[in-house]
């Protein structure tokens, strides 16, 4: 079964500070990743696309890396509206079959 | 400006079946891989199924293969999950999600629809 493990399951940090969230696959698969941001009580939206593409409209204070075996996505400076759930998710190969991590949540220190 | 409106959702019993449908507009809708996504109350986000761009690739996680059927109407742009065999675990708010890029089996979902709740329970 294909794993995706974020780290840390929560993050605090103050308004500011720069947040850098993990994401590990258990095996290697299509090699590209994507990250969602979700605030409480709304869909969730496209932050970055293959691996370290912005999405339409997102800041330039989010983005994303590829380290081989982690991936990562970091936020610069952290504005009040960033804290929020952050998921990673990636497709296998073929069968396409989509897997997402369980989620980081970035909260207010 | 995409927009992706679901509705159908609601409270049904186990064992009972439920049509969720998707309305999408201000894309080329036959041109995108087309796919749902679930979310269970105070939990993460969890694929559920995907269609390609005419309807004839299909596929399914497996926690509700041979339950759920994907389907697609191109002509009134719809996105449609026949859900049968309902279980408990299936409560969750479903999303419908465009897929992006220029393949049907895309590596992301770039735009996501409000969600409609679903709730079994007896």
């Amino acid at each position: 079964e294909f794993v995706l493990t974020q780290s840390p399951a929560t993050l605090s940090l103050s308004p500011g500070d720069r947040a850098t969230l993990s994401c590990r696959p258990s095996q290697s698969v299509s090699g590209y990743l994507a990250w969602y941001q979700q605030r409480p009580g709304q869909a969730p939206r496209l932050l970055i696309y293959d691996t370290s593409n912005r999405a339409t409209g997102i800041p330039a204070r989010f983005s994303g890396s590829d380290s081989g075996t982690d991936f990562t996505l970091t936020i610069s400076s952290l504005e009040p509206e960033d804290f929020a759930v952050y998921y990673c998710q990636q497709r296998t190969n073929w069968p396409p079959l989509y897997t997402f991590g369980q989620g980081t949540k970035l909260e207010i220190k | 400006q995409v927009q992706l409106v679901e509705s159908g959702g609601g409270v049904v019993q186990p064992g009972r079946s439920l049509r969720l449908s998707c309305a999408a507009s201000g894309f080329t809708f036959n041109s995108y891989g087309m796919h749902w996504v679930r979310q269970a109350p105070g939990k993460g986000l969890e694929w559920v199924a995907v269609i390609s761009y005419g309807g004839s690739d299909k596929f399914y996680a497996d926690s509700v293969k041979g339950r759920f059927t994907i389907s697609r109407d191109n002509s009134k742009n719809t996105l449609s999950l026949q859900m049968n065999s309902l279980r408990t675990e299936d409560t969750a708010v479903y999303y419908c999600t465009k897929g992006g890029g220029s393949s049907w089996t895309t590596d992301y979902f770039d735009s996501w629809g409000q969600g409609t709740l679903v709730t079994v329970s007896s």
